[in-house]
């Protein structure tokens, strides 16, 4: 059974205070492995697909990183409004069944809150 | 382009009724998936149509929940006799022949 686990549960940093969120992943097979950022009272808004390990994607303050068994999303110089929800999830790669892809699993989540 | 987007946004009921979600994915997504949160929790799957056809139902939690996409673009969720535990929030997502799944803003449920 695939299985997420993100760290911490919660964190909390002051306006550029750079720091790093951890997703530890066990799946049978890695076809990729998605970050989401989720505000309150809405949906997920994908921010990375990570595909191998080694693989880097930056976007603005946020960079992801993969290795075999976890991926980082490290935050830099954070500013109040990138507190949110951010969310990890592996997707398996298909052994048997319809269609060419597969669900998403999902850790619980990190809840960053960045103040001034 | 327009984004999946999700009726209602929110839906009181009392138990033992019978509720239905609508999901409108993106134009040209072949694939759509159902998820449902609750609070504190990651996104759990549900049920993955690639077109017309449930490639993967087997997160649907009992015989109550049911989903369909008959002309391979809109989707309902189904669930007959609610019970309390159903409360929480029902995501939907699409994507391109399963590429990156984006989400819908969600439908909240509360069963009273």
């Amino acid at each position: 059974e695939d299985q997420v686990t993100q760290s911490p549960e919660a964190l909390r940093l002051q306006e550029g205070e750079s720091s790093s969120l951890n997703c530890s992943y066990t799946v049978s097979g890695l076809r990729g492995l998605f970050w989401y950022r989720q505000d309150p009272g809405k949906g997920p808004e994908f921010l990375f697909t990570l595909y191998s390990a080694g693989e880097e994607k930056e976007k603005e303050r946020l960079k992801a990183t993969l290795t075999k068994k976890e991926s980082f999303l490290h935050i830099t110089a954070p500013k109040p409004e990138d507190s949110a929800t951010y969310l990890c999830a592996v997707q398996a790669v298909k052994v048997q069944g319809g269609g060419t892809a597969s669900k998403l699993t999902f850790g619980t989540g990190t809840r960053l809150q960045v103040t001034l | 382009g327009a984004g999946v987007s999700q009726t209602p946004s929110n839906k009181v009921t009392e138990k033992g009724k019978y509720v239905e979600l609508r999901c409108d994915p993106i134009s040209g997504h072949t694939a759509l998936y159902w998820y449902r949160q609750s609070l504190g929790q990651g996104p759990e799957f549900l049920i993955y149509f690639q077109g017309t056809g449930a490639a993967d139902d087997s997160g649907l939690p009992n015989d109550r929940f049911f989903a369909v996409r008959p002309e391979g673009s809109v989707s309902t969720l189904k669930i007959q006799r609610t019970e309390r535990g159903d409360s929480a929030v029902y995501l939907c997502a699409s994507s391109f022949s399963g590429d990156t799944q984006y989400f819908g803003p969600g439908t909240r449920l509360t069963v009273l």
